[in-house]
């Protein structure tokens, strides 16, 4: 099974600021197979981005990915007030599932 | 518009079982491969379940595979979770979601919260 770890934890940072994030799978992950979701409290996931840099319907262009392998990331480049939330890598390689634990952005 | 509503939710005891279901409409079902995430209080989303279009093709995540049964009826445009022996570490929200072709949980329901406790 592939695991997937994102990196950091908690991302404290400031409306208007770049927010990066990492994906890193234990082994090589088709990039058609990397997604990233959204979270917000009390709600289900939002899909983001598939196919690793793909965004979803109604997505704004400040959402980009990137990333190769074992590699991804997701990349914020001016946080909104409605960009707070928890976000979400996930690959696919049937049989599994799997996401990875998750990245909480967080108002400095 | 897709929409998708679980049902079935509650508190068990451990050892017990429940069943969750999903109704779904807005959506070609039977064509539709179907799956179950749950997220525990406070944790992360974990892929539980998979099925696919006819039913006839399922696959489980190890926590639950032996335990938890996936099922659909096309008929009436739903999907089924049965859990057996629910363990304490069950205890999460059970989302039903669709699986896209380009590879994504693309509608989610609401979610049904489970809670397995004495």
């Amino acid at each position: 099974e592939i695991v997937l770890t994102q990196s950091p934890g908690t991302l404290s940072l400031s409306p208007g600021e770049r927010a990066t994030l990492s994906c890193r799978a234990s082994q090589s992950v088709a990039s058609s197979h990397l997604v990233w979701y959204q979270q917000k409290p009390g709600q289900a996931p939002r899909l983001l981005l598939y196919g690793a840099s793909s965004r979803a319907t109604d997505i704004p262009n400040r959402f980009s990915g990137s990333g190769s392998g074992t590699d991804f990331t997701l990349t914020i480049s001016r946080l909104e007030p409605e960009d707070f939330a928890v976000y979400y890598c996930q690959q696919y390689g049937r049989p599994s599932w799997t996401f990875g634990q998750g990245t909480k952005v967080e108002i400095k | 518009e897709v929409q998708l509503v679980e049902s079935g939710g509650g508190l068990v005891q451990p050892g017990g079982s429940l069943r969750l279901s999903c109704a779904a409409s807005g959506l070609s079902f039977s064509s539709s491969e179907m799956t179950w995430v749950r997220q525990a209080p406070g944790k992360g989303l974990e892929w539980i379940s998979y099925i696919s279009g006819s039913g006839t093709i399922v696959y489980y995540a190890d926590s639950v595979k032996g335990r938890f049964t996936i099922s659909r009826d096309n008929a009436e445009n739903s999907l089924y979770l049965q859990m057996n022996s629910l363990r304490a570490e069950d205890t999460a929200v059970y989302y039903c979601a669709t699986w896209h072709w380009l590879l994504y949980f693309d509608s989610w329901g609401q979610g049904a919260l489970v809670t397995v406790s004495s």
